[in-house]
């Protein structure tokens, strides 16, 4: 979905570097979601954010942060990377009293 | 436990067939179920939804799916496939997480392989 953009598409990195991946939306959504895909687990909830001041863990936190820059910005930032975290990122919003997702095209990371 | 099964890895079917991708599910209270469609290096896109209502919902792409309470299931449908159709799909379930958020939990995924 175009309205929802992520930077970078790709990114490689070796172990222990910070990294951050960043995510933007033009849908005017108050709800903002970061996922982890790996194969044959589907997608995992990271971080969601219900507005600016409203940040929130999800199943799988450990190892990450988040910022909500503002409504329209939610940052994904791995502190100290590690191979396991290499994986499918994908930012989703939604807007508040809506159950659908949309989601960005999603950032490929490969941890060395 | 609140879950969502794909029970096939992959499905394969040849053009102008019909196909169907399973999904049940396990959730308390009255489920809202979706269907997602990923394409090669491209995001999720939402494809329809059941909250309420008919048990066969219509959405994009000429895709349905049929809800079915008593068996726990929500398998999409299209009468008549397309080699465009291939690609990967995921069922997803809103279930209770914390704090009153209700989060969706998503299968392991289904490639649909459409053969001309």
């Amino acid at each position: 979905d175009a309205d929802v953009t992520q930077t970078p598409r790709n990114r490689i990195t070796k172990t222990g570097k910070r990294i951050m991946l960043e995510c933007s939306q033009t849908k005017g959504h108050d709800r903002m979601y970061w996922y982890r895909q790996d194969p044959g687990l589907g997608l995992r909830l990271i971080y969601y954010s219900f507005d600016v001041k409203d940040i929130n863990k999800g199943e799988i936190s450990d190892g990450y942060s988040v910022s909500r820059q503002a409504q329209a910005k939610f940052s994904l930032s791995l502190e100290s990377a590690i191979p396991n975290q290499t994986a499918l990122y994908f930012c989703a919003t939604s807007d508040q009293g809506r159950v659908t997702q949309y989601f960005g095209p999603g950032t490929r990371l490969l941890v060395l | 436990a609140q879950s969502v099964a794909q029970p096939e890895d992959q499905v394969n079917v040849a053009e102008g067939n019909p196909l169907t991708v399973k999904c049940t599910y396990s959730v308390s209270g009255n489920p809202y179920l979706f269907w997602y469609v990923q394409y090669p290096n491209r995001g999720l896109q939402f494809l329809l939804k059941y909250i309420t209502g008919d048990n066969l919902v219509k959405g994009s792409y000429g895709f349905e799916a049929e809800f079915n309470k008593s068996q726990t299931s929500f398998h999409l449908k299209k009468p008549s496939a397309l080699v465009s159709d291939s690609a990967l799909y995921f069922c997803a379930v809103r279930a209770a997480f914390s704090g009153g958020y209700n989060k969706l939990i998503f299968g392991a995924g289904t490639r649909l392989a459409v053969h001309p």
